[in-house]
């Protein structure tokens, strides 16, 4: 089986700095790795995924992230926030070719941007 | 092309009620999973459906709650005599067949109140 553990559960941080959300995952077989956002009452959006190959993956609005295998970690970054990027952000994981088994995802991360 | 269309947006039930949530999915998309959100929890996993057929329902309460993905129309998350526990968001998301690296795409949510 699979987990996701989110380390910050609200993230401060004030407008045009930088922000790194982590994600650590745990899994016996390989995985795809996701992030996505949710804005307050709403669904949740798909940010970036990992797949395969380059471990730097860049998604919309300016976020990316990277996988590390040796730290079993997916952090999501963005060099300079917005205030329309204050939302909560969701990692989740799911093993590699294993039909349409359901994504696990970790607690969340609310991310608040100060002015 | 719409997306993930859930209905009601709110629902408020009294205690003992009966609660059904609508999902329709993405066209094109024949998987359907049901999650629910509580604060600080992050998203559960219920319930993955494919058309007429129920693929996985380990995350499912064993009793009030059920699920069904019928050949024709929504598929429907059933809750039974709801308690004020259920309160939660309840989130609908769609993946076509055969595609585990897509992702989901999610719907707006149904949030239930129980009083």
């Amino acid at each position: 089986a699979q987990s996701v553990t989110q380390l910050d559960s609200q993230v401060p941080v004030f407008e045009e700095a930088p922000v790194e959300l982590r994600c650590n995952y745990s899994s016996s077989v390989s995985v795809y790795l996701f992030w996505y956002v949710q804005y307050p009452n709403q669904g949740l959006q798909l940010l970036l995924k990992y797949l395969s190959g380059s471990t730097l993956v860049k998604g919309i609005n300016g976020f990316e992230a990277e996988f590390n295998k040796s730290q079993t970690s997916f952090h999501l970054r963005k060099p300079s926030v917005h205030i329309s990027d204050t939302a909560e952000y969701f990692c989740a994981v799911t093993p590699r070719n294993s039909g349409n088994t359901p994504l696990v995802f970790g607690k969340g991360t609310r991310l608040s941007v100060i002015a | 092309n719409a997306g993930v269309m859930q209905n009601p947006r709110h629902l408020v039930r009294r205690r003992g009620q009966e609660a059904r949530l609508r999902c329709s999915p993405m066209k094109g998309h024949s998987h359907v999973y049901w999650y629910r959100q509580l604060p600080e929890e992050g998203l559960k996993f219920m319930v993955y459906l494919q058309k007429e057929n129920i693929i996985d329902e380990s995350g499912m309460p064993k009793e009030r709650f059920s699920a069904e993905f019928p050949k024709e129309g929504p598929s429907i998350l059933r809750i039974q005599q709801v308690v004020r526990g259920d309160s939660a968001a309840y989130f609908c998301a769609s993946s076509p067949p055969g595609s585990q690296s897509y992702g989901y795409t999610f719907g707006s949510g149904t949030r239930l109140t129980v009083v």
